[in-house]
């Protein structure tokens, strides 16, 4: 099994374009999540979904947007990309229980310059 | 909502045992979940405490106090490999949301020959 793929692994946008990080997972999990890391910092939940079409804000969700069309697949899109959003992005699964570990994709370094 | 609290970096001999401790503020979790994630990689599962008390699982063990707000991971026999930084995590009580996991800063150990 693949796990958990995201792509792509770098990136440098320019401030004001779009651009969508791709996640998707093969372990039929239903839960999903984005997740950003600041350097030195730990992890904020941007975004989750608890299933196909299901999705809320988490912590940060300012600047983002999210949709789960299928069970597999988490896109993450930024519209208008500010320098503040430069950052680590993780796409993680779970299985459907909360006491389930997640496993995390290798995650998109994005600067906005 | 929950604080975290983890020391920035701790710096451990090869061969030797540190802890590293994660105290917290929080008004209910369900769990505390431990990872590891070397530089440049995606966090990775090490434990999961929901009782008071040790889990041991090899060279890693972790710790659990929820009347002192306050858990450890024990890390024995330090290799090299084991310099990382380290995340404590809490997930929230039991609802729709999954795993909505929130980590604290992170810790980053240092292992010296």
């Amino acid at each position: 099994n693949a796990g958990v793929t995201q792509t792509p692994k770098f990136r440098i946008l320019k401030i004001g374009q779009s651009m969508t990080l791709q996640c998707t997972q093969d372990m039929n999990h239903n839960y999903m999540y984005w997740y950003r890391q600041d350097p030195g910092m730990g992890l904020k939940l941007i975004y989750y979904s608890v299933g196909a079409g299901i999705t809320d804000k988490g912590e940060v969700p300012n600047g983002y947007n999210v949709s789960r069309s299928t069970t597999e697949d988490f896109p993450l899109r930024l519209e208008l990309a500010a320098p503040s959003q430069t950052s680590v992005y993780f796409c993680a699964s779970s299985y459907s229980t909360t006491n389930e570990k997640l496993f995390f994709g290798s995650g998109t370094q994005l600067s906005v310059l | 909502g929950q604080n975290i609290d983890q020391p920035t970096e701790m710096t451990a001999t090869e061969g030797a045992i540190v802890q590293i401790n994660c105290t917290y503020q929080t008004s209910g979790f369900n769990g505390l979940f431990w990872y590891q994630q070397h530089a440049g990689e995606a966090p990775t599962f090490l434990s999961y405490n929901v009782l008071d008390g040790l889990e041991e699982k090899g060279r890693f063990s972790s710790f659990l106090s929820r009347s002192k707000g306050y858990s450890y991971l024990l890390l024995k026999e330090l290799q090299m490999k084991d310099s990382a930084s380290y995340l404590c995590a809490l997930n929230p009580p039991s609802n729709n949301a999954g795993n909505m996991l929130t980590f604290g800063g992170g810790t980053r150990l240092m292992v010296k020959p």
